[in-house]
């Protein structure tokens, strides 16, 4: 069964605290994505990586940072988390190329900034 | 960017059939419509997509208007599981990633 997990459903932290998030996946997938959840706005694309050490930014990629050093793991990193970062975040890893673009997700992180 | 618009939410019988439209008038010739769901407490999980002709598979059938301005996704026997937040997406041809979220259609299923 393929497994895309999160480190933490539910995490709160104070404004101007350095914030980790971690997902990883066990598929063996190069591309990973991090995104944002707030109601009425569906998912916004924060940044993604084609592979290993390779990252692009996404739509709203302000006050965050990413990480890949292995295949699997892909960090989300709020340098100094303000309040208006209080979102479900959802990481998401897909296999690339054709016109299939099956992403498959981890199950969320809750995250307030207090 | 084309974006999709979708009723916030709609309510159906068990099973019976259900179809959630999606208006994508601005869509481009090379995008494609994708279609995820998202159960309470969970992440997306992938349904069905297609480009230009209808599709089906063992969990929906994606109906794609001629002109491609809009769709319809068909759940053909709704259960209580079926109970989600569905989201019509357009992924940008020129784009091997970039997916466009609308912001969804809460399906309501009553037993």
């Amino acid at each position: 069964d393929v497994k895309v997990t999160q480190s933490s459903r539910y995490l709160v932290k104070r404004t101007g605290e350095k914030v980790f998030l971690e997902c990883v996946q066990d598929m063996d997938h190069e591309n990973m994505f991090w995104y944002r959840q707030d109601p009425g706005l569906g998912l916004r694309l924060i940044y993604f990586s084609y592979d290993v050490k390779m990252k692009e930014k996404g739509d709203i990629p302000e006050g965050y940072s990413v990480s890949r050093e292995k295949k699997e793991r892909f960090s989300l990193i709020l340098e100094s988390a303000s309040t208006n970062q209080t979102s479900m975040y959802l990481c998401a890893s897909r296999t690339p190329g054709g016109d299939y673009n099956e992403q498959f997700f981890g199950p969320g992180t809750r995250l307030t900034v207090l | 960017d084309a974006k999709t618009t979708q009723p916030n939410s709609m309510e159906s019988n068990e099973e019976e059939p259900v179809h959630l439209p999606c208006n994508h008038s601005t869509i481009s010739g090379t995008d494609y419509i994708h279609w995820y769901r998202q159960l309470p407490s969970q992440g997306p999980e992938y349904v069905i997509h297609g480009l230009t002709s209808n599709v089906n598979n063992r969990m929906a059938s994606l109906a794609i208007a001629e002109d491609r301005k809009s769709s319809t996704l068909i759940l053909h026997r709704a259960t209580l599981r079926d109970a989600a937040v569905y989201y019509c997406i357009l992924r940008r041809g020129d784009s091997n990633y970039q997916l466009i979220w609308g912001a969804g259609t809460k399906l309501i299923i009553k037993p």
